[in-house]
C-alpha cells in the first residue's frame, strides 16, 4: 500500500517529441506529489511537484497530470530535448506522525535522440 | 547547486566496519532527510529530523541509526557493515517537517562502498 508504481523503465524520444511517464499510488493518504530529475552522479533535483486538489500543472515543458479517482498521475515533458536526458523519479508524499514520509517510483531512464 | 552539502563524497570501508556521513542543511532549513539508493532498491527514505527530533522513519536497518545536532547538521552512522550497504546515500533538506514546507532539496550523495 505504500508503493509507487513508475513505468516505463526506460524511454527513447526523437528531439522535439513528448515523453510521457506514468506513476500510480494505492494509499490515499498521500496528498504531495513530486516529480525528481536525477542526471548521473548528482542527487535529485525537485523539477515540478502537484497537490491532490488539482487536476494539471505546467511548468514551461514540463507537466503533471492528475487523476485522483485512479489514482494516477503522469509527467509530460513537451519539446523534449537531449539536455533532459536523465533519470526521472515520481514521488508520493504525506505527513505521518509529526513527520514527513516520501516513496519514489523505480525511475525512468530518458534518452532524448539528437 | 541545491544549497545541500555532504562530506565525504566517497567512502570504502571493509565489512563489519563502522561509518559516519554527515549532511549540512540549506540555510533556514529545519528538516533533514536521509535516503539510500541503490540499484536493486531504488532511492529508498530512511530517516527525518526536524530541529533534533526524530519525526518518521522509513526502511532503516537497526544497525543504522541518524541524529541532527543545534547548528541542525545530521550524521549518519552505519556499524557493523555488511556488503548489501553499498549505495549511494543521500540527504535532503526542507524548510519544515511537511506542513507548508514540502520541497526537499537535495544534497549530491555520498558513495559508500563496503569491500
Amino acid at each position: 500500500q505504500q508503493q509507487v508504481k513508475q513505468s516505463p523503465q526506460s524511454l527513447i524520444v526523437q528531439k522535439g517529441g513528448i515523453s510521457i511517464i506514468n506513476c500510480a499510488y494505492e494509499n490515499t493518504a498521500f496528498d504531495y506529489f513530486p516529480w525528481y530529475q536525477q542526471f548521473p552522479g548528482k542527487g535529485p533535483a525537485l523539477l515540478i511537484a502537484i497537490r491532490p486538489d488539482v487536476s494539471e500543472k505546467k511548468e514551461g515543458r514540463f507537466t503533471i497530470s492528475f487523476n485522483k479517482s485512479a489514482k494516477q498521475f503522469s509527467l509530460h515533458i513537451m519539446d523534449s530535448q537531449p539536455g533532459d536526458s536523465a533519470t526521472y523519479f515520481c514521488a508520493a508524499s504525506m505527513v505521518n506522525t509529526g513527520g514527513f514520509k516520501t516513496i519514489f517510483g523505480a525511475g525512468t531512464r530518458l534518452f532524448v535522440k539528437a | 547547486d541545491s544549497g545541500v552539502t555532504q562530506t565525504p563524497k566517497h567512502l570504502i570501508t571493509a565489512t563489519g566496519q563502522r561509518v559516519t556521513l554527515r549532511c549540512s542543511p540549506r540555510s533556514g532549513d529545519l528538516s533533514v532527510y536521509w535516503y539510500q539508493q541503490s540499484l536493486d532498491q531504488g532511492l529508498q527514505f530512511l530517516i527525518q529530523y526536524y530541529n533534533g527530533e526524530e519525526r518518521a522513519k522509513g526502511n532503516i536497518l537497526e544497525r543504522f541509526s541518524a541524529q541532527q545536532f543545534p547548528d541542525l547538521h545530521s550524521e549518519l552512522n552505519l556499524s557493523s557493515l555488511e556488503l548489501g550497504d553499498s549505495a549511494l546515500y543521500f540527504c535532503a533538506s526542507s524548510v519544515d517537517a511537511g506542513g507548508a514546507g514540502y520541497e526537499q532539496y537535495f544534497g549530491p550523495g555520498t558513495r559508500l562502498t563496503v569491500t
